[in-house]
């Protein structure tokens, strides 16, 4: 079955310091990969997709992510964070053959960020 | 260009009530989904419509339907609304040719 596991749902973090969100995928092959943040009562905003090429993705805001295919995981990393970066995060993977733009979400990661 | 926009922010029902929720995808872009997201089951993929045609469809029950128009604002119908339907409704658009989502702010639903 497919499915995405983000297995911190909490992580607090000091600003200035560094971050890496984990998410491991299953899926029939390699999908389409995605990270969105979610600041509260807000909308889904893209920081980073990974089609194909280099596996390593430069997003907005600073963050990065890594597509490892033999560990099936695209984890998310910012070498500072800032207080602003206090939101829920997402993995999400879509299929490569246009299945319309179904994909299917990690439970999401809250970040907080102490001063 | 204007992002997607939802409305309304904000709706109360009651049990057994009905309700339709809008969307306006960004200017130009042909695909549009629709999502539902509460704290215990996360976002869940309702259906997505791409050009007029429902393209692609989750397991939700009958009660949820949807539709597009040729502008590609798109709508979403619930019936006979349960308590379990309070959620947060997410719209995202997309040109169509791949999967990255641009995403509303949502119709927060509350069944009472």
């Amino acid at each position: 079955a497919q499915s995405v596991t983000q297995p911190d749902i909490h992580i607090t973090v000091s600003e200035g310091a560094s971050l890496e969100l984990r998410c491991n995928y299953s899926y029939g092959a390699t999908p389409y990969l995605f990270w969105y943040v979610q600041s509260p009562g807000q909308g889904l905003q893209l920081l980073l997709k990974y089609f194909s090429g280099d596996t390593l993705v430069q997003g907005i805001k600073g963050f990065e992510a890594e597509f490892k295919r033999s560990q099936s995981s695209f984890n998310l990393r910012k070498p500072s964070v800032h207080w602003s970066d206090a939101a829920e995060y997402f993995c999400a993977v879509g299929a490569r053959n246009n299945q319309g733009g179904k994909l299917i979400f990690g439970q999401g990661t809250e970040l907080s960020v102490k001063p | 260009k204007a992002g997607v926009t939802q409305t309304p922010r904000y709706l109360i029902k009651t049990r057994g009530q009905q309700v339709t929720l809008s969307c306006s995808p960004i200017s130009g872009h042909r695909s549009v989904s629709w999502y539902q997201q509460t704290p215990g089951q996360g976002l869940q993929f309702l259906f997505e419509y791409f050009s007029e045609t429902q393209r692609n469809k989750g397991n939700f029950p009958g009660r949820f339907s949807g539709r597009q128009f040729s502008n590609s604002r798109s709508e979403m119908n619930v019936s006979t609304l349960e308590l379990g339907d309070s959620a947060l409704y997410l719209c995202a658009s997309s040109p169509g040719q791949d999967e990255k989502l641009f995403f509303g702010s949502g119709t927060q639903l509350s069944v009472l």
